[in-house]
């Protein structure tokens, strides 16, 4: 089974819906992050969390919320999605001792019509 | 604007030729990391190079850091067709903070 664990892997939705990406490690990290990868732009960052009650917003965190359930758990929700939102969204986990080395989920595909 | 810019943006060699990509930054960072991916599936770790590192190796892959001018170089020796792939550096800032990557480089290795 996989470390790090995105659902849906793929999506699509129209515009104006709210929708929620799901995350869910077995690595034990307490650091969590929501990166967006977009054709010749690489991934930038979305949201980040240090821990369960630690939220902070990346370079690119508008139209987008997060919410960390658990240490386990970090979901990203659009709430009124838009079609430039449509990318290739990616979840991250890293453990402080690590050397902030991170462990991608597979991705999910999102598309907004 | 981002962080890290990679050079080139693409690259084509055959199987056993050496691969050398670049990466400059803009500001002082704490360390640099190189991640690869494969046709848009999740990005794995390669190597991270500290900023008080000048070099280091981990099997055919080399990385070099020079802080004076902000800038790394991944070299990928007797390259192979699996090594296709996209590859990414990665910077963070200060110990602690979130990592910000560059747009990558996309190596084509063919046979």
């Amino acid at each position: 089974d996989a470390d790090v664990t995105q659902t849906p892997r793929n999506r699509i939705t129209k515009t104006g819906k709210r929708i929620m990406l799901e995350c869910s490690q077995t690595k034990g990290h307490d650091r969590m992050y929501w990166y967006r990868q977009d054709p010749g732009l690489g991934l930038r960052l979305i949201y980040y969390s240090f821990d369960v009650k630690d939220i902070n917003k990346g370079e690119i965190s508008d139209g987008y919320s997060v919410s960390r359930q658990a240490q386990a758990k970090f979901s990203l929700s659009l709430e009124s999605a838009i079609p430039n939102q449509t990318a290739l969204y990616f979840c991250a986990t890293s453990d402080r001792q690590g050397g902030e080395k991170l462990f991608f989920g597979s991705g999910t595909q999102l598309s907004v019509l | 604007s981002q962080q890290g810019e990679e050079d080139p943006q693409a690259l084509s060699i055959q199987e056993g030729e050496n691969a050398t990509m670049n990466c400059s930054y803009k500001t002082s960072i704490n360390n640099l990391q190189w991640y690869r991916q494969n046709s848009g599936r999740g990005l794995v770790h390669l190597i991270l190079i500290r900023s008080n590192e000048r070099e280091k190796h981990s099997g055919r892959l080399r990385v070099t850091l020079d802080t004076s001018k902000k800038s790394s170089s991944l070299l990928i020796t007797a390259s192979r067709a699996a090594d296709t792939a996209s590859y990414f550096c990665a910077t963070e800032i200060q110990a602690g903070t979130a990592l910000i990557f560059g747009k990558g480089t996309t190596l084509s290795v063919s046979s």
